[in-house]
């Protein structure tokens, strides 16, 4: 069966911290992931990686995929109290996306 | 500014009620999708539609859900008789399927005494 993993379930730090988000996937066919950030409505998108080793960069975000690993991590540097929400793994394959459970970052001043 | 749109945004019933929900997926978008958001499950997959017809609704309780696309322009939930578990957020999201970004509506916050 098809799954995605994410790790810390939670997570508190202060505003100037750097977080790792992690995310493990095991899906069939497996084409993309994606990473969403998801505050008090729906989901918005951040990323979407198909290639292993390429980083992508967003501001302060950045993320990488590791296909022989199944996994990918999402990096925040600098982190401000806007960033805090749930930031949520996909992985896509040839059907549609399956959602980890997210990670629920929270970030204090 | 396309988005997808949801209504209602909220909606409260009583156990046993009929309960329909509306999405308008963006304009051009081939595939929709309906998920349930629980604090205890997270995001789950009930139905999706590619070019109007259903490709999968394995994650949906059939004895009491049904989905349809009536038109390129409205996806619709209903729940029919309602219960409490049901209560949840249901998002309709919209895309051009597989493994390619998909963008969320608003949700429905769905309330069942």
């Amino acid at each position: 069966e098809d799954k995605v993993v994410q790790s810390p379930l939670s997570l508190v730090v202060h505003e100037g911290d750097t977080v790792t988000l992690n995310c493990s996937y095991e899906v069939t066919n497996f084409r993309s992931l994606l990473w969403y950030k998801q505050e008090k409505k729906a989901p918005t998108f951040l990323f979407m990686l198909t290639s292993s080793g390429i980083e992508k960069k967003s501001g302060r975000l950045s993320s990488i995929l590791d296909k022989k690993e199944l996994f990918s991590i999402l990096n925040i540097t600098a982190t401000q109290t806007g960033d805090s929400a749930v930031y949520l793994c996909a992985g896509g394959s040839q059907g549609n996306l399956i959602f980890g459970k997210g990670t629920k970052l929270s970030v204090k001043p | 500014d396309a988005r997808v749109t949801q209504t209602p945004r909220d909606k409260v019933t009583e156990m046993g009620q009929e309960v329909t929900m509306r999405c308008q997926p963006i304009l051009g978008h081939n595939t929709v999708f309906w998920y349930r958001q629980t604090m205890m499950q997270g995001l789950e997959l009930l139905a999706y539609f590619r070019n109007r017809a259903p490709l999968d609704d394995s994650g949906m309780p059939k004895d009491r859900f049904s989905a349809e696309m009536p038109d390129a322009t409205l996806a619709t939930l209903k729940i029919q008789p309602s219960e409490p578990r049901d209560s949840a957020v249901y998002f309709c999201a919209s895309g051009f399927g597989g493994p390619n970004e998909q963008f969320f509506g608003p949700g429905t916050r769905l309330t069942v005494l």
